[in-house]
């Protein structure tokens, strides 16, 4: 089976421009959550959803959002960039999204605001 | 605030021994616990879990030991190996569906 995989692996922007990463999980999971991590803050919370709704939302502005389609691929978007939004977006899938369960993660977009 | 912590941010082994990485935890309704490995370039990969009603479990050359007395949990690494270095997170499911992780412990194995 493929893993997560997340698109594109590296993007450059500037302030206040807006952007839109994709993940495709595993084969037949239907949760996909979406942390930041930064080194100062280690992993971030953003969002979870299931079967296109979203469950849980972390602590980040309206600039944040996302959306899951039927095939359970999500994407996530940021609009007007700040040099802070600057982190490792990771996007993680797990089978029945219960939240005690295992998640798998893939490697990551390297978003860089300048 | 952060709930689940590290006390030691970085960790130095020599090649053979037995690691031991630490976290606590403040909540205690928290009922699943779960550690990652990340390497550099990659995203979290799952190495073990326990579940709030065990207090060990273990895999292949890792045990996980918690302690809800004192809202503690550790990562037990046998015979470490380079390959082992990477930073290791520790993470905890409170309620909803979101895992609150750790800022994570470097751990450096040398020959």
């Amino acid at each position: 089976k493929a893993g997560v995989t997340q698109t594109p692996r590296y993007l450059i922007k500037t302030r206040g421009q807006q952007v839109t990463l994709s993940c495709s999980p595993i084969s037949g999971h239907r949760s996909v959550s979406w942390y930041q991590q930064t080194p100062g803050q280690g992993l971030q919370f953003l969002f979870e959803y299931f079967s296109e709704t979203q469950r849980n939302k972390g602590n980040f502005p309206g600039r944040f959002s996302g959306r899951q389609f039927s095939n359970s691929r999500s994407e996530m978007n940021v609009s007007t960039l700040e040099l802070g939004d600057s982190a490792l977006y990771l996007c993680a899938s797990s089978p029945r999204g219960t939240g005690r369960e295992k998640l798998f993660f893939g490697s990551g977009t390297q978003l860089s605001v300048l | 605030g952060e709930s689940v912590g590290l006390h030691l941010p970085t960790l130095s082994v020599q090649e053979g021994d037995n690691s031991i990485i630490n976290c606590a935890y403040s909540n205690s309704a928290s009922d699943y616990f779960i550690w990652y490995k990340q390497e550099s370039g990659k995203g979290p990969q799952f190495i073990i879990d326990i579940r709030s009603n065990m207090d060990k479990r273990q895999g292949q050359r890792v045990t996980v030991l918690l302690n809800k007395t004192v809202k503690h949990l550790s990562l037990q690494i046998a015979a470490t190996q380079p390959g082992d270095s990477a930073v290791y997170f520790c993470a905890e499911t409170l309620s909803g569906y979101a895992l609150n992780f750790g800022k994570g412990t470097s751990l450096l194995v040398t020959p």
